[in-house]
């Protein structure tokens, strides 16, 4: 089946530094990934859907200049957590489409817990 | 409005005894996708069940069992004869086409299986 790859799986790091979360599909071509963002004991909320080769779509109230997210070919999506804050501290989350149609399921990666000092 | 509302938020049995996890969601696109989602402790999404909005059926695979029902927007998650290991946190989800799809998630049931 279609597998998507997350890493890493846990980060911790210094208040400020910046943090580059990579999402990749292994065995398929993914047009577009998203990224969810998962507070402790709480639900996944979309950040952005990413479409390669085209500019990230934020969802309301996610500041695009805190998160980069970059899909530079079908099978690579990056976030980037800029200047971190201890408020950053969260579950990270990608998913991958297999195509554009709708009717095509999303994968999800494993995730990645960020915690930030 | 919450789109999907997974009104339990915390539930425990015990041990062989079936339970029912409660999704309601809401919609105007006649053309959605509703999902069931588990998360165990360890934190990653183990995929379900995808049904459509044109599949009415009810399903079942092995201890799981799903009934959709579009008068009551519901989208009812049964595990019969429960085992510690379903210990987890279940997200049901929606999407929608003239959403692109996107999937909105719940607020998750923790479910607690006690020996």
């Amino acid at each position: 089946g279609a597998v998507v790859s997350q890493h890493p799986s846990r980060v911790i790091c210094k208040s400020g530094t910046s943090v580059k979360i990579e999402c990749r599909s292994l065995d398929f071509q993914a047009t577009t990934m998203f990224w969810y963002r998962q507070f402790p004991k709480q639900s996944l909320m979309l950040m952005a859907t990413s479409n390669e080769g085209s500019k990230a779509t934020y969802e309301q109230g996610v500041e695009k200049d805190k998160f980069l997210i970059n899909h530079a070919s079908l099978t690579l999506s990056t976030l980037t957590v800029t200047s971190a804050h201890p408020e950053d501290s969260s579950f990270y989350i990608c998913s991958a489409r297999t195509g554009a149609l709708s009717n095509q399921p999303q994968h999800f990666g494993d995730g990645t817990r960020l915690s930030i000092l | 409005a919450q789109k999907v509302t997974q009104a339990q938020t915390e539930i425990s049995v015990v041990e062989k005894e079936d339970v029912t996890l409660d999704c309601v969601y809401e919609t105007r696109d006649t053309t959605y996708y509703l999902f069931w989602y588990k998360q165990p402790p360890s934190g990653e999404l183990v995929f379900l069940i995808r049904r459509n909005s044109f599949d009415e059926q009810n399903e079942i695979s092995g201890r799981y069992s799903w009934n959709f029902q579009k008068s009551t927007s519901s989208f009812n998650f049964t595990i019969t004869a429960s085992q510690v290991v379903d210990s987890a946190v279940y997200f049901c989800a929606l999407s929608e086409r003239n959403r692109d799809d996107k999937i909105i998630f719940g607020k998750g049931t923790r479910l607690h299986i006690l020996p």
